[in-house]
């Protein structure tokens, strides 16, 4: 069955760049839409945005000017860049398949430090 | 920015039945806003429980069901168990984006 898995720091400084990867495990990444999505500590989901596997992503208007997600079909992943973070953005960072989100991976934790 | 609006939380006991709404801050949610539902337990992941308003995936308890009603999403609990105590998220697609809901812990007593 296909399974999602996010990797990248657990921790990063403030101002600089978050970088999420999710690779695709089980299933080809192609004909399928791929999300991102966050929940920081204590608090509820956040759409964060969408891409397909050909590209064009969709992006939440509240982080647009900070997010970049690109897709890598020859790697089978996914990935997540948010810049000029804060302590606001610290939270679980997860990545699902499609936009009805059907497939989720597990999570992972990043947070926003010095 | 479209606000999507739940309960915040609801009681029911074991066996009965529970529905829990979905607003939005635009109006009525109508199909066209693909309403999804999500269940998460603590120190999980959510877990897909519908999609476009009814549709079942194929590990959703037949007890779950969706609908509309009174011009929201509405996710129905039947025959309610000690394991569906949980976190219930909607999610709908308004103006070219998706926008969560803020979110409904269930707790069956």
């Amino acid at each position: 069955q296909v399974q999602l898995q996010e990797s990248g720091p657990g921790l990063v400084r403030p101002s600089e760049t978050l970088s999420l990867t999710c690779t695709v495990s089980g299933g080809s990444i192609n004909n399928y839409y791929w999300s991102w999505i966050r929940q920081p500590p204590g608090k509820g989901l956040e759409w964060i945005g969408y891409i397909s596997y050909s590209g064009d992503p969709i992006y939440n208007p509240s982080l647009k000017s900070r997010v970049t997600i690109s897709v890598d079909t020859s790697k089978n992943q996914f990935s997540l860049r948010l810049s000029s973070v804060t302590s606001a953005d610290t939270a679980v960072y997860y990545c699902a398949r499609g936009v009805t989100l059907s497939i989720w991976g597990q999570g992972t934790l990043v947070t926003v430090s010095s | 920015q479209t606000v999507v609006t739940q309960e915040p939380s609801l009681t029911v006991s074991p066996g009965g039945t529970v529905t829990l709404t979905c607003a939005s801050s635009t109006g009525a949610v109508t199909s066209g806003y693909y309403p999804s539902w999500f269940q998460q337990k603590p120190g999980q992941p959510p877990r897909a429980l519908l999609y476009n308003t009814d549709n079942k995936h194929s590990w959703t308890p037949a007890r779950f069901s969706g609908s509309l009603l009174g011009g929201k999403a509405a996710l129905t609990l039947s025959s309610v168990q000690p394991e569906d105590e949980a976190e219930y998220y909607c999610l709908l697609y308004s103006a070219g984006i998706y926008v969560f809901g803020t979110g409904t812990k269930v707790t069956v007593l």
